[in-house]
């Protein structure tokens, strides 16, 4: 069955290091999404690609995060530098063009962020 | 701006009873599409049930169904027979469709969520 992968599920880094974040979506979706949550809350969505092409950054702290996907398959999450704040999970998600049955977004398992 | 309010932040239930999880949203659209995700404790959200707005019809998916009220803008999650294995963060979300330079792309917004614990 194919699933989003996202990479690593783990990390830990000081405050005020860079960290990356890596996203694999399933086969032939053209929209994937990235989301922080911070525990016991909803997630909130941080930047949506449509292809290669960002559709919507409004939430993404411009100064510190950056993301990319350049042939529009996988993609990256960056902060540099890292603050406590960050700590949250990053979840990623993917989902097929269109309406109707392909609007569903399938998740990956995350990646949970501790900022020390 | 869409807003999704969850307004029950924790509920409990025994295995075998029924419990109602609510969801109210905000909108202008008149086309959108409602979702409950599943995320149960260390795992991956999941797709519990869909609603498309233009459709009369509540959904339903064997033990889940939907009460869908489009005018008064409310999408409770019915959950019938409760298992163990329901335990988890539930989540409405919210999806309309933006058209920008000649394509269209949904874009998902989710509530706070309500944890579900049932009890054996």
């Amino acid at each position: 069955e194919a699933e989003v992968a996202q990479s690593p599920r783990y990390k830990i880094t000081e405050k005020s290091q860079a960290v990356a974040f890596w996203c694999d979506p399933i086969s032939g979706h053209a929209t994937l999404y990235w989301y922080r949550q911070i525990l016991g809350q909803g997630p909130e969505l941080l930047v949506q690609f449509q292809d290669e092409s960002v559709v919507d950054d409004s939430q993404l702290p411009k100064d510190r995060f950056s993301a990319e996907r350049l042939k529009g398959v996988d993609s990256t999450l960056k902060i540099q530098p890292a603050e406590l704040g960050d700590s949250a999970m990053y979840l990623c998600a993917s989902s097929l063009r269109g309406r109707g049955m392909n609007t569903e977004a399938f998740f990956g398992q995350g990646t949970r962020l501790t900022v020390v | 701006a869409q807003t999704v309010t969850q307004s029950q932040p924790e509920m409990s239930v025994q295995e075998a009873e029924t419990v109602t999880l609510s969801c109210t949203y905000d909108t202008s659209e008149n086309n959108y599409y409602l979702f409950w995700y599943k995320q149960p404790p260390s795992r991956q959200m999941i797709l519990v049930i869909r609603q498309e707005a233009y459709k009369q019809q509540n959904a339903t998916e064997n033990r889940f169904s939907v009460n869908f009220q489009k005018a008064a803008k409310s999408f409770s999650l019915k959950i019938s027979d409760s298992q163990l294995g329901d335990t988890a963060m539930y989540f409405c979300a919210f999806m309309k469709h933006v058209f920008l330079g000649g394509t269209s792309y949904g874009k998902l917004t989710f509530g706070q969520g309500t944890i579900l614990t049932v009890h054996p």
